[in-house]
């Protein structure tokens, strides 16, 4: 049983073009978060969702736009695709905000040629 | 703002070799302390905690000692095994309202046999 399950694995596009990552978890959290992984391995917070509400929104392009249809569900789509978005995506969830142990998806690799 | 510094790796032991890999923090307030651990095409995983001044995390043979006065959180194992590598990282986390996780910039570590 996959907690956190992510999809595509991987993902290879052009520039320009528009995708989207999809999140879900089945373990009844009610927050839950997209990181961005970089080359370097650098992990960095872009967005938080709780009960569907966004709580956290750093600073993202305006290229990037999470939605939450439920609970259980946390989807990522990026739009105009430039090369700086390759890296490894990961989604995570946790019980509530003010619980600090996240449960981390396997990750999406975007490549972006 | 708040900050998380990690010795630089990679890091490099042979197997049963003592491993120590070195975290400090800066804080506004008094936050809790986290390793999470990532395998090799893995997501994260929380390997220890602690959530106050002189907690011990211990979890899998590591452990790391909240230290208040050195801003440390320094991630220690006796004796290492091969299947112990992967890269680490040191993060922090507020204790309240709806804090994100702070992440230092990852360790690699490799066992060799």
């Amino acid at each position: 049983d996959t907690a956190v399950s992510q999809t595509p694995k991987y993902l290879v596009t052009q520039m320009g073009n528009d995708k989207s990552i999809k999140c879900e978890q089945n373990l009844g959290h009610d927050t839950m978060y997209w990181y961005k992984q970089d080359s370097k391995k650098f992990l960095k917070i872009m967005f938080s969702y709780n009960n569907k509400e966004l709580i956290i929104n750093e600073t993202v392009p305006n290229r990037f736009s999470p939605k939450s249809p439920d609970k259980a569900h946390l989807n990522l789509h990026i739009n105009s695709l430039e090369l700086g978005d390759s890296a490894v995506y990961f989604c995570a969830s946790s019980r509530d905000p003010r619980v600090k142990t996240q449960y981390f998806g396997p990750g999406t690799r975007l490549l972006v040629l | 703002g708040n900050s998380v510094t990690q010795m630089e790796g990679p890091v490099t032991l042979s197997e049963e070799a003592f491993l120590t890999i070195n975290c400090t923090y800066t804080a506004t307030g008094y936050p809790s302390l986290f390793w999470y651990v990532q395998y090799p095409g893995e997501g994260l995983q929380l390997l220890l905690k602690a959530t106050k001044a002189d907690d011990k995390g211990s979890n899998k043979g590591f452990e790391a000692t909240y230290r208040k006065e050195t801003t440390s959180f320094h991630l220690e194992k006796g004796s290492v095994q091969v299947s112990d590598s992967a890269v680490y990282f040191c993060a922090l986390s507020e204790n309240f309202g709806n804090e994100k996780l702070t992440f230092g910039t990852g360790t690699r570590l490799t066992i060799i046999p």
